[in-house]
């Protein structure tokens, strides 16, 4: 059973587009996450929620919008995409109100031309 | 805010060979997570030190963070080409229980 799922996997689209990536988890963990690996394989944290709120968003373009429905779920939606977003995108859970371990997506590839 | 340095960057050994992999940060650790990437896939988490002087072991890897909370070391026997991939380290400040910083990573070789 997979713990933490991202779709999709690969992503390219062209500047200027408006796309998606969707995230769930099936461990009953009350915060997700969003990160960003670029090409240097530098991880960075982009946003936390808990309980379906905001917790941390970490000077992140307001391009970037995180949508969480419901605890189970992250999705983030990103408008008028630009080439610097080209990165791997990946998502994470936790038990909730503390850290402990991350259990993270197998990450989802976005290529901008 | 806090960063932390990984050393080496990247790392070649012959298999059977033992490695240490540094992390050190600019500021006390609340915890410090150790995590592997292989190429292509998301990170596993590997162990969490919290208190000085911690050491863990998980089959051939054990971690440990010093006394004062600023340095873990990351130490593989007996390496394998199983252990090849990004070592990275993440650490928690303590002050938000909802982030962790991560290093820039180590790159494991293990040549067969």
């Amino acid at each position: 059973d997979t713990a933490v799922s991202q779709t999709p996997k690969y992503l390219v689209t062209q500047m200027g587009n408006d796309k998606s990536i969707k995230c769930e988890q099936n461990l009953g963990h009350d915060t997700m996450y969003w990160y960003k690996q670029d090409s240097k394989k530098f991880l960075k944290i982009m946003f936390s929620y808990n309980n379906k709120e905001l917790i941390i968003n970490e000077t992140v373009p307001n391009r970037f919008s995180p949508k969480s429905p419901d605890k189970a779920h992250l999705n983030l939606h990103i408008n008028s995409l630009e080439l610097g977003d080209s990165a791997v995108y990946f998502c994470a859970s936790s038990p909730g109100g503390q850290i402990y371990e991350q259990y993270f997506g197998p990450g989802t590839r976005l290529t901008v031309t | 805010s806090q960063e932390l340095e990984q050393s080496p960057q990247s790392l070649i050994v012959q298999e059977g060979k033992n490695l240490t992999i540094n992390c050190t940060s600019s500021k006390t650790l609340y915890g410090l997570y150790w995590y592997k990437q292989k190429y292509g896939e998301g990170l596993i988490f590997l162990m969490m030190l919290q208190k000085g002087g911690e050491e863990k072991s998980h089959e051939k890897i054990t971690a440990k963070l010093d006394e004062k909370k600023q340095q873990s070391s990351l130490h593989i026997t007996a390496s394998q080409p199983s252990h090849a991939g990004i070592y990275l380290c993440g650490a928690d400040s303590g002050g938000s229980n909802y982030k962790l910083t991560f290093g820039k990573g180590t790159l494991l070789t293990v040549n067969p």
